[in-house]
């Protein structure tokens, strides 16, 4: 059973940087790709980017100044980073597998989820 | 980017009924669709990809149709369980993009 766990500060100040990272369980590392999604309290979901094993990354263009996805195969996990944080990057965070569909080329399809968890910017 | 309107943004329904969620994208997507349910609190949970099918596990009671900018989530008996906000995701282009949600409520 695949499962994921996020983990990391719950507050984090502005102007400051947002480090998470997310432990993977019953897959290897190795083997997918990895996403980051958002989701500020009581609104939709953001896609942040992903990053394959090798260390291909691809981010959202509205984050990519700001955004660092690492990943640390001896570990099985994935990190992000979010520098000059504000009170709009309060949300939600979830690490998720991202699959790679037929007849898509590319990943795009999260099936599995971590729980998420909480990062508020406040000072 | 690809914008993803899900109507209506909320909708109340009878257990046993039959309800359906609209999803329509700013561009052709083809069949690059996928749906979510997300109950409070929790994470997202994949149901359906490539626009019509079923994730492993997920009940049959769940099915989608669409291709191109239009695309209907169905579930044909809606029980206690469903009661939950979905979502609409298209992966044709990047960024990633989702739906606005609709939250399926208990009349």
């Amino acid at each position: 059973q695949v499962q994921l766990q996020e983990s990391g500060p719950g507050l984090v100040k502005p102007s400051e940087t947002l480090s998470l990272t997310c432990a993977v369980s019953g897959a290897s590392i190795s083997s997918y790709y990895w996403s980051w999604i958002r989701q500020p309290p009581g609104k939709g979901l953001e896609w942040i980017g992903y990053i394959y094993y090798s260390g291909s990354t691809n981010y959202n263009p509205s984050l990519k100044s700001r955004v660092t996805i690492s990943v640390d195969t001896s570990k099985n996990q994935v990190s992000l980073k979010l520098s000059s944080v504000t009170a709009a990057d309060t949300a939600v965070y979830y690490c998720a597998r991202l699959e790679v569909v037929v007849p898509a080329t590319m990943p795009g399809v999260a099936d599995y989820w971590g729980q998420g968890t909480l990062v508020t910017v406040s000072s | 980017d690809i914008q993803m309107t899900q109507s209506p943004s909320s909708l109340s329904a009878s257990v046993g009924d039959r309800v359906t969620i609209t999803c329509r994208a700013s561009q052709g997507i083809s069949k690059y669709l996928a749906w979510f349910q997300q109950k409070p609190g929790k994470a997202p949970k994949s149901l359906i990809y490539a626009a019509s099918s079923l994730q492993r596990g997920v009940p049959s009671k769940f099915s989608g149709s669409g291709s191109g900018t239009d695309f209907t989530l169905t579930i044909s008996s809606l029980q206690p369980e469903d009661f939950a906000t979905y979502y609409c995701q298209q992966y044709n282009t990047y960024p990633l993009t989702f739906g606005g949600g609709t939250k399926v409520e208990i009349k």
